[in-house]
């Protein structure tokens, strides 16, 4: 057990529709990160957040969004779903202040599948 | 760009030989890489890092070197066992971000 954890674990949904997913990272890891990972693909970076705050941005896209909370929860909002969003998406907490070394912690993804 | 690339997709390894998987990448910014593993249904793990003054770093039963001058990373494991089999990333850290490769899977040959 990572000590992230990721809600809901499998998510349905239908083509137009928006989903939000949730992350609770370690305890006292300030910074988040998303990722998505489609079938026999790689792990593609979306965005991180460190104590509230955006830090980087990958190839997210426009329809997609993020914030991380006070209580250093974050949630990744997903509408206009495609077909193609179809996948699993990761969320990792790290105690990095920063300087983006240091191990990933990740939990156990949350799949969604649109119809 | 963000291109942390893999030699080979697949590669089925004799249960007790060593395996030795592979990965390019071309970010010169970047100045540390890490290994991960995922196994089937779960979030990737942390193996190993190393840092871009380094070009050897061993861990228990892995060792991962790093040739900067092509690029080029490795993580090696020694005596391979059915408990090895998943997919395995390299990843690297350019410019602010944490950009993952696509992935070798290991199969393990009874």
């Amino acid at each position: 057990d990572s000590g992230v954890t990721q809600t809901p674990k499998h998510l349905i949904t239908a083509t137009g529709q928006r989903v939000t997913l949730r992350c609770s990272p370690r305890s006292g890891d300030l910074s988040v990160y998303w990722y998505q990972q489609s079938l026999d693909q790689g792990l593609q970076f979306l965005i991180q957040y460190y104590n509230g705050e955006e830090r980087a941005k990958g190839n997210i896209l426009e329809r997609f969004s993020a914030q991380q909370f006070p209580d250093l929860h974050s949630e990744l909002n997903l509408s206009s779903l495609e077909l193609g969003d179809s996948a699993l998406y990761f969320c990792a907490s790290s105690p990095s202040t920063g300087d983006y070394t240091g191990e990933l912690f990740f939990g156990e993804g949350s799949r969604l599948t649109v119809l | 760009g963000e291109n942390v690339g893999l030699h080979l997709p697949t590669l089925s390894v004799q249960e007790g030989d060593n395996s030795i998987i592979n990965c390019a990448y071309s970010n010169s910014a970047s100045d540390y890489f890490i290994w991960y593993k995922q196994e089937s249904g779960k979030g990737p793990q942390f193996i190993i890092d190393i840092r871009s003054n380094m070009d050897k770093r061993q861990g228990q039963r892995v060792t991962v070197l790093l040739n900067k001058t092509v690029k080029h990373l490795s993580l090696q494991i020694a005596a391979t066992q059915p408990g090895d089999s998943a997919v395995y990333f390299c990843a690297e850290n350019p410019y602010d971000k944490i950009i993952f490769g696509k992935g070798t899977r290991l199969h393990i040959l009874p």
